[in-house]
């Protein structure tokens, strides 16, 4: 299988808005809601920031939304900050019982 | 505190094989479906295994099937990763990570460095 599209880099200048979609099919994005997300910061392990497409754990701002409209999901961020700039990977279950990641997104805040 | 540790990694030959371990701690390990999860260096992340809470159910990504076996031990709170026949391409970073839902990775370890090379 091969792994969920996203875009290679996305920017944005403090303050703004942006959102980082990811691509699958039916068979994994399309076919559950069950979608996440993950913040990886240079040489640290990732954190979740959304899962089930658009919930949200404990302690992760409300800056950071999910959704999802037939294979494509997408996050984003609200309000930009400095602190925000990281990879982005998205994450679906699929119907071989099985998980696939995006290719992950560099967010760069200007 | 919810604590995942890993530990086993190291420079391997190819062909060769080795046995990653992971330690939980700060909860009722065997509830949770565990995973892990590899990232080559600069590369993304790709999903490699899981297994459900009492060992009895695996699943492994096309890549490593067959070749990687997954194991639970619940009375120690281990998790462990068999790898044999090791090639370059399973050189990576290791995570441990706990499964929520089906679609919570919740949390990491700090993974641990797997180098395959002659």
């Amino acid at each position: 299988q091969s792994a969920l599209t996203q875009p290679a880099s996305v920017s944005g200048s403090p303050g703004q808005s942006i959102t980082i979609s990811c691509t699958g099919t039916s068979s994994d994005v399309g076919g559950y809601n069950y979608v996440s997300w993950y913040q990886q910061h240079p040489g640290k392990a990732p954190k979740v920031m959304i899962y089930d497409v658009s919930n949200r754990p404990s302690g992760v701002s409300n800056r950071f939304s999910g959704s999802k409209s037939g294979n494509t999901a997408s996050l984003t961020i609200s309000g930009l900050q400095a602190e925000d700039e990281a990879d982005y990977y998205c994450s679906s279950y699929t119907s071989s019982s099985t998980w696939l990641f995006g290719g992950g997104t560099k967010l760069t805040v200007l | 505190e919810v604590q995942l540790v890993e530990s086993g990694g190291g420079l391997l030959q190819p062909g060769g094989s080795v046995r990653l371990s992971c330690a939980a701690s700060g909860f009722t390990f065997s509830t949770y479906w565990m995973h892990w999860v590899r990232q080559a260096p600069g590369k993304g992340l790709v999903w490699v295994s899981r297994i459900n809470g009492d060992g009895s159910d695996t699943s492994y990504a096309a890549s490593v099937e067959g070749r990687f076996t997954t194991t639970r031990d619940n009375a120690k709170n281990t998790l462990d990763l068999q790898m044999n026949s090791l090639r370059a391409e399973d050189t990576a970073v290791y995570y441990c990570v706990r499964g929520g839902s089906r679609s919570r990775f919740d949390p990491w370890g700090q993974g641990i460095l797997v180098t395959v090379s002659s």
